[in-house]
């Protein structure tokens, strides 16, 4: 199992370019979760999805949106790039469980830097 | 509103001595608890959780502890190891809960000295 995988690793983008950030997991796992980390801040949430077809904003949605397709894919795209968008995105997935124990099991990262 | 909290961003540590780290939260509905092991350009590993209803969990050289009525948890690590230098991320999930989302604290940066 390669787990969660995330392209690219680094981008460059300028203000107003859009990108996706692109994650696939092989674990089979309902959940699916994107992150941004900006430095000396812990993990904020930006959507999630519990099952293709089904996906919900998180804490900082804003200038993001996201797609679920397949169990496996969880595309983040960025439609016009700001400054305030330079950080470093996490996605992660989980498994459905019955009760709220939740081990998230993330990639390993993405570093955008929007100038 | 921070609803986890880690007030250390850092701590220095000399190999072999114990290493504490210290989380407190503020929503009393978060029904378990989970910590989160950071390297640098890696994404964070699952480290150790405990459920709201105990207040002990061990695994190896990682205990994590909860004081519900302080809404503090802590993880002691013993001894610790250079390996064990990384980003320490303290996370809550609730039991209503539709997405089990976590939230997480701001992370404290472990240096364990050899």
């Amino acid at each position: 199992n390669a787990g969660v995988t995330q392209t690219p690793k680094f981008r460059i983008l300028k203000i107003g370019q859009s990108m996706t950030l692109q994650c696939a997991q092989d674990m089979n796992h309902n959940y699916m979760y994107w992150y941004r980390q900006d430095p000396g801040m812990g993990l904020k949430l930006i959507y999630y999805s519990v099952g293709a077809g089904i996906t919900d904003k998180g804490e900082v949605p804003n200038g993001y949106n996201v797609s679920r397709s397949t169990t496996e894919d969880f595309p983040l795209r960025l439609e016009l790039a700001a400054p305030s968008q330079t950080s470093v995105y996490f996605c992660a997935s989980s498994p459905r469980l019955a009760s709220s124990y939740n081990e998230q099991f993330f990639g390993p990262g993405t570093r955008l830097t929007v100038l | 509103d921070q609803q986890v909290k880690q007030n250390s961003p850092s701590l220095s540590v000399q190999e072999g001595r114990i290493s504490i780290l210290n989380c407190d939260y503020t929503n009393s509905m978060f029904d378990y608890f989970l910590w989160y092991k950071k390297y640098p350009a890696e994404g964070p590993t699952f480290l150790i959780s405990i459920s709201s209803i105990k207040d002990k969990n061990e695994d190896g050289r990682f205990t994590v502890f909860l004081n519900k009525s302080a809404k503090h948890l802590s993880l002691h690590i013993v001894p610790s190891q250079p390996g064990d230098s990384a980003v320490y991320f303290c996370a809550a999930s609730g039991v209503n809960n539709a997405g089990n989302m976590l939230t997480f604290g701001g992370g404290t940066r472990l240096m364990v000295k050899p």
